[in-house]
């Protein structure tokens, strides 16, 4: 079953702009992660966020998590048109070993 | 180093047949994940391998939907009798251990049944 449920469903900016996205989770978690997929690369890992952590950055990509609302949010700063992708958010908890993935939020940046 | 490869990239297959679907995970990754994603959709989890531990296998949508994977290297996915609604793409991802760990994932399988 789907646990992560990504907001808003789609999401059109123009370069150079900043794009938000959420993701809200049901149960407890250990840690949060954040995909890309788009046609060049298929799905890639992004950043990962311990259930310790409240925040963490790499390059462009700042990530939030706040285990107290279960939610978390992505910020990709200066966007470019190589941004316009689906981004999905997945859940890992405690025994289960497996990712819970949400349904994602499309993004396109337009030059 | 490689990445997980998946094979074939296409496959078009009748309705009826069986189909073979084969993922070769990154060496040393312990875990192993099948999922299908229908067009435009998110991630569909049908099974996981962690080592020797009995595979999880509840995502699997029915009895036509079998896995196997040798140690922890090559998995095979088989479908059996496809039908129509099995048309989706099959990515397979491999991890160390757990959920824990970040999924790298092969580029998939597109699956069409006519």
């Amino acid at each position: 079953s789907q646990q992560g449920e990504e907001d808003p469903q789609a999401l059109s900016i123009q370069e150079g702009e900043n794009a938000t996205m959420n993701c809200s989770y049901k149960t407890s978690i250990n840690n949060l992660q954040w995909y890309r997929q788009n046609s060049g690369r298929g799905l890639v890992h992004l950043i990962l966020i311990r259930s310790n952590e409240r925040e963490k950055h790499s390059g462009r990509l700042r990530v939030t998590l706040d285990t107290s609302k279960k939610s978390s949010s992505l910020l990709i700063t200066a966007s470019r048109a190589a941004d316009t992708a689906s981004y999905f958010c997945a859940t890992g908890a405690g025994n289960n070993r497996k990712l819970i993935w949400g349904l994602g939020t499309s993004l396109a940046v337009n030059p | 180093g490689a990445g997980v490869s998946q094979s074939p990239s296409n496959k078009v297959t009748e309705k009826g047949k069986d189909v073979e679907l084969r993922c070769d995970p990154i060496s040393g990754h312990t875990a192993l994940y099948w999922y299908r994603q229908r067009l435009g959709q998110g991630l569909e989890f049908l099974i996981y391998f962690q080592g020797n531990s009995a595979p999880d296998k509840s995502g699997l949508p029915s009895d036509r939907f079998s896995a196997e994977r040798t140690g922890e290297s090559v998995s095979t996915l088989t479908i059996q009798r496809t039908q129509q609604e099995d048309s989706a793409v099959y990515l397979c991802a491999s991890s160390f251990a757990s959920g824990r760990y970040e999924q790298y994932f092969g580029p998939g399988t597109r699956l069409t049944v006519t």
